[in-house]
């Protein structure tokens, strides 16, 4: 099976640009959160949707947006690049069962802005 | 609001050597607890999770950690690791009822050398 996909693995961008940052989760799995790891810590929340409808949201300004698809795939979106918007993105879904109470993730896209 | 301290940044230790990465957790709430690994250039992967029963929970590769409520720990232990080993270890929070909004510590770079 495959696990959560992340497009794309790699991107640079400048100061003031848009990105759009793809994920597709597990088949199956109706959530999807989304992570900033900053080189040298831990992931930090930015969105959680489940249902294509947001559940839950980090303390990220609100140049930070993300939606869910109705095959719950997911975009997130980050407007007017900053430097310190450079990291890893990080996807993860879940199943929202009892049993379910973790996360998978993806390999994440590794965002350079300049 | 949750919070995670892992207070040691790196640990070296040799092959086939015991090993102890800390990890304590602030929260007003209940919460379930989780050990991820991260390889270089890789995405997160699950090592062990407590959501509730047995304090001690273990993994398919020899790690294991214990939840105590009172001093609100959730230490990961390996009696003796190996050079796969190698990679940096994150502890993470949830509230009771999701596994899909993470607070993580700053993680702990685990050096297993010969």
């Amino acid at each position: 099976d495959a696990g959560v996909t992340q497009s794309p693995t790699h991107l640079i961008k400048t100061r003031g640009q848009h990105v759009t940052l793809r994920c597709s989760p597990i088949s199956g799995h109706k959530s999807v959160s989304w992570y900033q790891q900053v080189l040298g810590q831990g992931p930090q929340f930015i969105f959680q949707y489940y249902e294509k409808e947001e559940r839950g949201r980090g303390n990220f300004p609100d140049r930070f947006s993300a939606r869910q698809f109705p095959n719950y795939s997911s975009e997130l979106n980050v407007n007017a690049l900053l430097l310190g918007d450079s990291a890893l993105y990080l996807c993860a879904s879940s199943l929202v069962s009892r049993d379910g109470y973790e996360q998978y993730f993806g390999p994440g896209t590794r965002l350079t802005v300049t | 609001a949750q919070s995670v301290t892992q207070l040691d940044s790196q640990v070296p230790v040799f092959e086939e050597a015991p090993v102890e990465l800390r990890c304590n957790y602030s929260s007003s709430v209940s919460v379930y607890l989780f050990w991820y690994v991260q390889y270089p250039n890789q995405g997160l992967q699950l090592l062990l999770k407590y959501l509730s029963g047995s304090t001690l929970v273990k993994s398919i590769n020899g790690f294991e950690a214990e939840f105590n409520k009172s001093q609100t720990s959730f230490h990961l232990r390996k009696p003796s690791v190996h050079i796969s080993d190698t990679a940096e270890y994150f502890c993470a929070v949830s509230p009771t009822g999701t596994a899909s909004k993470l607070t993580f510590g700053t993680g702990t770079r685990l050096q297993v050398t010969l």
